[in-house]
Formats: structure tokens, sequence, C-alpha cells
């Protein structure tokens, strides 16, 4: 069964900074790409990351560029967010979702379709 | 970047039929997905690709496509598929994209 599980979201600071996890199980996890996924409360979803199977590219929303890294650890399948210079806007709930499409297929396809239940980061003084 | 445009809500009947559609430039290169979120839940993909269902997924869920439009289609809607629908593309330069959502109500 496959399993996505998030952690390291909690209250802190505008300016500050955060490392989210998200520990994977019940697949080959260095077979996919891997997306970050958030939605603030009470909005809609904004998708956020993408790294690729091997680590070698990512992609990020142009809210998040520069401030935001997405990197993953194949050995322990674990997908990281590292969250820098935060603001009052990047107060969601922040998904780890798998990509549906496996590295020999040749490309990521943006279809989600495993997702963990969510780590709520609130950023606030 | 890309934008997906979406019906904020819609409503149907119990056992009608309703079409839920997305609007986009990067429609027209990349076929879009479709989720299903209830409240306090993760979403569910629904339909992705041309029109493909993942396993579990009812076969009254359905896709199509057409330009810069994609839609996604309930035939014969059930009180369960009450939920908030968000489609979601790509554009070319890697960046992801979702709709703003829309509201179903099944009446």
């Amino acid at each position: 069964e496959v399993q996505l599980v998030e952690s390291g979201g909690v209250v802190v600071q505008p300016g500050g900074s955060l490392r989210l996890s998200c520990a994977a199980s019940g697949f080959t996890f260095d077979d996919y790409a891997m997306h970050w996924v958030r939605q603030a409360p009470g909005k809609g979803l904004e998708w956020v990351s993408l790294i690729s199977w091997d680590g070698g590219s990512t992609y990020y929303a142009d809210s998040v560029k520069g401030r935001f890294t997405i990197s993953r650890d194949n050995s322990k399948n674990s997908l990281y967010l590292q969250m820098n210079s935060l603001r009052a806007e990047d107060t969601a709930l922040y998904y780890c979702a798998k990509d549906i499409a496996p590295f020999y297929s040749g490309s990521y396809q943006y279809y989600f379709d495993y997702w963990g239940q969510g780590t709520l980061v609130t950023v606030s003084s | 970047s890309s934008e997906l445009t979406q019906d904020p809500a819609v409503s149907v009947a119990l056992g009608q039929t309703v079409r839920i559609t997305c609007q986009g430039d990067s429609l027209r290169s990349y076929y879009a997905s479709w989720y299903q979120q209830k409240p306090g839940q993760a979403p569910v993909l629904v339909i992705y690709g041309k029109n493909n269902r993942p396993s579990g997924i009812p076969d009254r869920f359905s896709g199509s496509s057409s330009g810069n439009t994609a839609s996604l289609t309930i035939t014969g809607a059930q009180a369960e598929d009450e939920a908030d629908y968000y489609c979601n593309s790509r554009d070319s330069s890697g960046t992801g994209v979702f709709g703003g959502g829309t509201k179903l109500t099944v009446l």
C-alpha cells in the first residue's frame, strides 16, 4: 500500500525558515518524480514544486522560486521542502504527492496519483 | 505562468449528468487531470490524460478535451459526488498549475 506521510509543519514567524519532510513507502520511491502542493485555509490547491526521480531536475512555482528548495534522499525514501524567508501568504496545508509516471516513461506527467494527508504551516507573528 | 479557469460552483440533480469545465492555454498542449476533494480530506485523482480513470474510480466519471478546454463529466451523479473538483495541468516551462476549483452540489 502506497503511503506518504508529511511532517515538520509548525507555527513560524515571518522571515523564518522551516523544513518539511515526506516519508514514502509502498512503492519504488526512486522510480518516480515527486511534487509538493499546498492549500491555504479555505482556498484552492496550488502546485509548489517538482523534483525528478534522481533529484537532478527541479521546478518551482513563481510564488516560491528563490525561497523554497525541494530535495530528496532516495536512500531514505524521503522528500523534503526547505522553506526560507517565509511570508504570511505561505500559510497552508502542504501535501506531498507522487507523479503517476515512472522514470522509464520518459517524462513527468503532473498527474498526482497518491497524496499524503498534509502538514500545516502557519506563518504568523 | 499559465492559468486555468473553472466555474466556482455547479449544481446537479441526483442521477443527472453534469459537466465541469476548465479553460486555459496550456490545455492546447497538455492533457488535464482532475481531482475530487471532500472536506477535511486530501484530493483524489479521478481522471488523467485523454480519459483515464485510476483503479477504484467509478465509470460514471469521464474526461474530454477540445482546444483550450478540458471537461469532467459525471453521468448519473450520486450524493457522494458532492465535493470540490480541481483541474490541473502544466506549461512548457515545467510549472504546474491548478484551476481555482468547482464546488459541486448534488440536489
